[in-house]
């Protein structure tokens, strides 16, 4: 079975402050995806990032970077300088080595204020 | 925007009816998963077509039932509807199963019942 927890329900931070999203995840597939979705108040799912088991490279893309690291099984998302606009719900999921359904965490509400 | 577009964007439907919900996929993909968000919950998986054949399915009972057609679009139908039912369903498009990409959602399709 695969599990994907993000223990944060809600975060709130003022603007310029630097957030880190938690996500914790359980598989017992050897190759596996991870992806972080955002989703603001319209409903639609904003993909953001994929990363495959096989590569813990970190990554970074403008304001937003990813801590990914398999001995804790975590995939950490961290927003630096944050902004009004980042305000939305930010869903942690994974992906099995076979078929294409993803388990998505319970996702974490970021509120940011001006 | 995706090119994933889901209709129709609301719906109240009452206890004991039925429903259809739609989704066109994005260019290429003929892959669709449906899922379903409660209120404040992350999103669970429906079941998945590939190829006008459900490929794969979450715990959801038999009144769940989809469609697939020859241009890759799908429908969701649930029969028997229950208080219960009202959430989001999300549909999302993909490459082939096993295919290492990114699935992407549309607005989705906010269901009452009542």
């Amino acid at each position: 079975a695969q599990k994907v927890t993000q223990a944060q329900t809600e975060i709130s931070v003022v603007e310029k402050e630097d957030v880190t999203l938690d996500c914790v995840y359980e598989t017992r597939d050897t190759t596996y995806y991870l992806f972080w979705y955002k989703q603001p108040p319209s409903g639609e799912l904003v993909f953001l990032i994929r990363r495959n088991s096989f590569d813990e490279q970190n990554e970074i893309s403008g304001r937003y970077s990813w801590n990914f690291q398999k001995s804790t099984s975590s995939f950490n998302f961290t927003i630096t300088a944050s902004q009004v606009v980042d305000s939305a719900v930010y869903f942690c999921a994974l992906r099995g080595n076979a078929g294409n359904m993803l388990t998505f965490g319970g996702g974490t509400r970021l509120m940011v204020k001006p | 925007e995706t090119g994933v577009t889901q209709s129709p964007t609301h719906l109240i439907k009452t206890r004991g009816q039925q429903v259809t919900l739609r989704c066109s996929s994005q260019s290429g993909h003929n892959t669709v998963s449906w899922y379903q968000q409660a209120l404040g919950q992350g999103p669970q998986f429906i079941f998945q077509y590939y190829r006008e054949e459900e490929n794969g399915r979450g715990n959801f009972p038999p009144r769940f039932s989809g469609l697939q057609f020859p241009n890759y679009s799908s429908e969701l139908n649930v029969n028997a509807l229950e208080l219960d039912d009202s959430a989001l369903y999300l549909c999302a498009s993909s490459s082939p199963p096993g295919v290492n990409t990114e699935a992407f959602f549309g607005q989705g399709t906010r269901l009452t019942v009542v």
